[in-house]
């Protein structure tokens, strides 16, 4: 059973492009969650979602950024018009559906974006 | 609002010695506990959780944790550090029930030395 897959693993962007991040989760996996880590920090959570729905995205800056979750397919981060204060580890984790929770998350590699 | 608390940035362990790494929680409801472990450049590892029931919780690579409720601490636990071990270490709390985010401490970097 492949763990949570996250592409690229690296990625470089100017000033002023668009970052999508993507998000494979755990084979029966239903829920996604998205966090960022700044260097030296913790995690910061940014959105929760299930498929086709944003269930909690109080994480989230309220501009340029966005997420989906479609019923084929990965979930998607994307960051429009980045700027350096974007630059960050950006991790994905998935869990199973409510049934018999709580329920541990299980993160991905995660993606770490440079903005130059 | 829930939050976790990590009081020390860094511990620093001889190998063989026991180790423990702090963490206390603030939570309004049934606190949901959980411990992971980041290598360098990589994602978190889930080590344990603690949900309900004993206070004393076993976890991966020989990690345990101490669940206090007067003391709203959830400590981590090892018995007789590994060099490999050396990692940062999150304490996190599940926000907002059973399907909630979680909210992570700052992380607690572990140093054990040979």
């Amino acid at each position: 059973n492949a763990g949570v897959m996250q592409n690229p693993r690296h990625l470089v962007r100017r000033r002023g492009q668009e970052a999508r991040l993507r998000c494979s989760p755990m084979k029966g996996h239903s829920h996604v969650y998205w966090y960022r880590q700044l260097p030296e920090e913790g995690l910061k959570f940014m959105v929760y979602l299930q498929k086709e729905n944003i269930i909690d995205e109080s994480g989230m800056p309220k501009e340029r950024f966005s997420a989906e979750f479609p019923k084929e397919g990965p979930s998607i981060l994307r960051i429009q018009q980045v700027v350096r204060g974007d630059s960050a580890a950006y991790f994905c984790a998935s869990s199973p559906g409510t049934s018999g929770g709580p329920y541990e998350q299980y993160f991905g590699p995660g993606t770490r974006l440079t903005v130059t | 609002a829930q939050s976790v608390a990590q009081p020390e940035d860094q511990v620093n362990v001889a190998e063989g010695n026991p180790l423990t790494v702090k963490c206390t929680y603030s939570v309004s409801g049934n606190p949901y506990l959980f411990w992971y472990v980041q290598y360098p450049n990589r994602g978190l590892q889930f080590l344990l959780k603690y949900i309900t029931g004993d206070n004393l919780v076993k976890g991966s690579y020989g990690f345990e944790a101490e669940f206090n409720k007067s003391q709203t601490s959830f400590h981590l636990k090892k018995p007789s550090a590994l060099v490999s071990d050396s990692a940062l270490y999150f304490c996190a709390v599940r926000d907002g029930g059973s399907q909630g985010n979680l909210i992570f401490g700052k992380g607690t970097k572990l140093s054990v030395k040979p």
